[in-house]
């Protein structure tokens, strides 16, 4: 079955950098775009990034654009987010999805989440 | 583009149906997803392109329209079905999601 494990939140202060990972199983890795969004305490859903099957596109929210890189490495079937210059209007569950097909436009499957607290 | 989802909250009976809009600020054809989230889990998918059930999702949801108008229906609400619900775009690259809307049992 499907399984997405997100990693690597905590709490920072700001303008550090903090990276999460998301460890996928159940599936080829390789032949599907994947995502990130995240969820403030409270609030609804906003997506962050979408990489594609193989690493040739990426897109990012104009929110986190110039802070924030996706990544995957497709021989540990791993998507990372890097996070850097990170703001307190940053902190929220951040999820990792997949795709329906290998570029981005429909998240089938999502991890439970990772939370992210930004605080001095 | 922007996604107006409405209403914000919804109070129904077990029984019920219930229906929630979405509206595209631009023509999105039929790039729409709904997801349903409950309390302290991650969302899960249900309908897609518009109008398509996502595999296991029970057929008392559906959705429809395209262009800028979107309507997602559940027929016969069941206690199970409280949570809050989103439409989601791609006009790809950029994805984005409705402000969601609260379903909760009268």
């Amino acid at each position: 079955q499907v399984q997405l494990v997100e990693s690597g939140g905590g709490a920072v202060q700001p303008g550090r950098s903090l990276r999460l990972s998301c460890a996928a199983s159940g599936f080829t890795f390789n032949i599907y775009g994947m995502h990130w969004v995240r969820q403030a305490p409270g609030k609804g859903l906003e997506w962050v990034a979408v990489i594609w099957y193989d690493g040739s596109n990426k897109y990012h929210a104009d929110s986190v654009k110039g802070r924030f890189t996706v990544s995957r490495d497709n021989s540990k079937n791993t998507l990372y987010l890097q996070m850097n210059s990170l703001r307190a209007d940053d902190t929220a569950v951040y999820y990792c999805a997949r795709d329906r097909t290998s570029a981005g436009t429909t998240l089938d499957y999502w991890g439970q989440g990772t939370l992210v607290t930004v605080s001095s | 583009i922007q996604m107006t989802q409405s209403p914000s909250s919804l109070s129904a009976s077990v029984g019920d149906r219930v229906t929630i809009t979405c509206q595209a600020s631009q023509d999105i054809s039929d790039y729409l997803n709904w997801y349903q989230q409950k309390p302290g889990r991650a969302p899960k998918l249900l309908i897609y392109d518009a109008s398509n059930l996502a595999t296991g999702v029970p057929s008392r949801f559906s959705g429809s329209g395209s262009g800028t108008d979107f309507t997602f229906s559940i027929n016969s609400l069941q206690p199970e079905d409280i949570a809050t619900y989103y439409c989601q775009q791609y006009n790809i690259p950029a994805l984005t999601f409705g402000g969601g809307t609260k379903v909760e049992i009268k």
